[in-house]
């Protein structure tokens, strides 16, 4: 079965500082994968999502992701992060075996930003 | 991006009472919906998958009759949590295919006392 491996709970950066957050998945066959940014008492917003084509994804608020298959990972980046980007972050996978239709998610990563 | 509303996003109900959350998808149609639940500083844990027009499909553990699911249009499932107990309290969020993306509620935050 397929899974989701965020390995850091929690990242603590400084306001302007650049930020990975990482993502590594478990599955043979073909994927999508999301990130998707969850604020407090709030549902998740899809940040950004690799379906095909170009490794490298970007979103509007400056953050990218790269798929590596070699390596199975899904890294989040950002180069240089702001106060407002304090959340929690959800790496996601579905695979082509469930029709694509069921999202697998990773235990989560809170990113704090500090002044 | 699509939207997907879901009420109410917060309730307190007596232990022993019965509570429906609806979830509707406002500017698509979703055959498949789904169900999460998230504890406290952890991940989402699918509970089932809302099909229209038929039964829900749910995962392992959950309790088919405690967590009654409805999905009688393309643009609404509801998930009634039946004589709720104090454990039951939790952060409920659906979700809606529009394939192959997924769009989420805004939750609902359960407490049962």
């Amino acid at each position: 079965a397929q899974s989701v491996t965020q390995l850091d709970s929690q990242v603590p950066v400084f306001e302007e500082a650049p930020v990975e957050l990482r993502c590594n998945y478990s599955s043979s066959v073909s994927v999508y994968l999301f990130w998707y940014v969850q604020y407090p008492n709030q549902g998740l917003q899809l940040l950004l999502k690799y379906l095909s084509g170009s490794t490298l994804v970007e979103s509007i608020n400056g953050f990218e992701a790269e798929f590596n298959k070699s390596q199975t990972s899904f890294h989040l980046r950002k180069p240089s992060v702001h106060i407002s980007d304090t959340a929690e972050y959800f790496c996601a996978v579905s695979v082509l075996n469930t029709g694509f239709q069921k999202l697998v998610f990773g235990t989560g990563t809170r990113l704090l930003v500090s002044p | 991006g699509a939207v997907v509303s879901q009420h109410p996003s917060w309730v307190i109900c007596k232990s022993g009472t019965s509570v429906k959350i609806e979830c509707r998808s406002l500017d698509f149609q979703a055959t498949t919906m789904f169900w999460y639940r998230q504890f406290p500083k952890q991940s989402l844990m699918l509970m089932a998958t809302s099909n229209e027009g038929s039964k829900a499909t749910y995962e392992q553990g959950v309790e088919k009759d405690k967590f009654l699911i409805n999905h009688a249009s393309l643009t609404l499932s509801t998930l009634t949590v039946t004589s709720a107990h104090p454990e039951d309290s939790s952060f409920y969020i659906c979700s809606a295919r529009d394939f192959p993306e997924a769009f989420f509620g805004q939750g609902t935050r359960l407490t049962v006392v």
